[in-house]
């Protein structure tokens, strides 16, 4: 069980808003760090997308934002667009794995 | 423009040694923190292994005491060695500059990537 929980899927609707949770899964009560998140288009390599929890590298659209709360992140996406379809990833520290970690991943559907 | 291009990659039989290479450009590899991270076929992300700019390496779990990071100042080249590799190793291979946006924290994101290179372990 991956130490970031993340929903296997998700689907929207082009234009509509989605969300992607990304919940820590932490035995120990220790440091929090932040929360990063990746996109991966099919057949290519992961982008970041969101890094230190709601900032945006140069050149992501700002459709993505992302938040986080306690031990919850979420990614948002507004305005989905077809070229959005693509797994999503949310990554941190675990300080008690001494392990940089991924959440399992979502794939997001564009109907 | 940052380039990473990863290679080594091929098909090895377990208990076998395989050296992964990345040759950077447009940053240099050893005034930053890299990192490597793999994908099993059809699997998820999986952080294995980084380097700090001062040498200092940290590993996943199930890799410590097989894989070794590395880096060559003069190629511009960072490297894994992979010893006694397992089936459950096969996956695409990729390295990452690892930024840190928080100093002083283990807070780091992965802003470039390179194309991977897939490793195949099987009998």
């Amino acid at each position: 069980q991956s130490v970031l929980t993340q929903p296997p899927s998700v689907s929207g609707a082009p234009g509509q808003r989605v969300t992607i949770s990304c919940i820590e899964n932490r035995s120990d009560t220790g440091a929090r760090y932040d929360v990063n998140w990746y996109q991966q288009l099919p057949g290519t390599v992961p982008k970041l997308l969101i890094y230190g929890n709601n900032n945006r590298p140069s050149g992501v659209p700002d459709r993505f934002s992302g938040s986080k709360s306690g031990t919850s992140a979420s990614l948002a996406i507004t305005g989905l667009q077809a070229d959005d379809e693509a797994d999503y990833y949310c990554q941190s520290y675990d300080s008690s794995l001494s392990a940089w970690v991924f959440g399992g991943g979502t794939k997001l559907t564009v109907l | 423009e940052v380039q990473l291009v990863e290679s080594g990659g091929g098909l090895i039989q377990p208990g076998g040694s395989l050296r992964l290479s990345c040759a950077a450009s447009g940053l240099t590899v050893s005034t930053n923190f890299m990192t490597w991270v793999r994908q099993a076929p059809g699997k998820g992300l999986e952080w294995v292994s980084v380097i700090y700019s001062g040498g200092t390496t940290y590993y996943v779990e199930s890799v410590k005491g097989r894989f070794t990071i590395s880096r060559d100042k003069s190629k511009n080249t960072l490297f894994l060695q992979m010893n006694s590799v397992r089936v459950e190793d096969t996956a695409v291979y990729y390295c990452a500059r690892f930024f840190g946006y928080s100093s002083g924290s283990r807070n780091m994101a992965m802003d470039h990537w390179g194309q991977g290179t897939l490793v195949t372990v099987s009998p």
